[in-house]
């Protein structure tokens, strides 16, 4: 079965850029989407098809996508950011999700 | 304002039967595919099913595969899972999710999603 493997924990100063990847088998030939989960809550899609973000997810949230890997970016993260962030692609019409990475902002 | 309401969890005995279900407002229901969601505790978020604005297009993931069935009403705007034959593996916060297409519930993201509805399985 199709995996998706992310890294458990990233760090990141506030006002620093985050970066977030994704990695599975030719992940670049999907579409890769990314959910921020905060504690409680139930998670919010914050990028679509790669690069595409929700209306309402500002602007500081991006994506990309190629050969193995997709990697989410925050540019100017912010304390609300610290979340666990999942990747999630579609393999034979079976969603898969990575194993979620919790971001740290200190 | 999309809303969905998950309702139906509780603690349930291993291999006895549960049914889930999702009521849906703030958009067109019909024309959407949904999908339900699984996190168990302290834990990542597992696919469990996926359906087609018409019931024409239905999956499963492995785990649940011959053992749960997902259904919808388009005409009361809700969602359904039947789950038999529970196993302790199967307790998690199941969400409700929607799909952004409708003609086929695969390869679309969830954009919008539930607060969940927590299933126990125990003896």
């Amino acid at each position: 079965s199709y995996e998706l493997t992310q890294p458990p924990s990233v760090s990141v100063s506030p006002g620093q850029t985050a970066s977030i990847t994704c990695s599975g088998d030719k992940l670049g030939n999907r579409y890769a989407c990314w959910y921020q989960q905060k504690p409680g809550q139930s998670p919010v899609l914050v990028i679509y098809q790669d690069t595409k973000r929700p209306s309402g997810i500002p602007e500081r949230f991006s994506g990309s996508n190629s050969g193995n890997t997709a990697t989410l970016t925050i540019s100017g993260t912010q304390a609300m950011d610290e979340a666990d962030y999942y990747c999630q692609a579609w393999d034979s019409s079976t969603a898969v999700f990575g194993g979620g990475t919790k971001l740290t902002v200190l | 304002e999309v809303q969905l309401v998950e309702s139906g969890g509780g603690l349930v005995q291993p291999g006895r039967s549960l049914r889930l279900s999702c009521e849906a407002s703030g958009f067109t229901f019909e024309d959407y595919a949904m999908h339900w969601v699984r996190q168990a505790p302290g834990k990542g978020l597992e696919w469990v099913s996926g359906i087609s604005w018409n019931s024409g297009s239905i999956g499963y993931g492995d785990s649940v595969k011959g053992r749960f069935t997902i259904s919808r009403d388009n005409a009361k705007n809700s969602l359904y899972l039947q789950m038999n034959s529970l196993r302790p593996e199967d307790t998690a916060l199941y969400y409700c999710a929607k799909g952004n297409t409708g003609y086929s519930y695969a390869n679309s993201p969830f954009d919008y999603w539930g607060q969940g509805t927590l299933v126990t399985v125990s003896s």
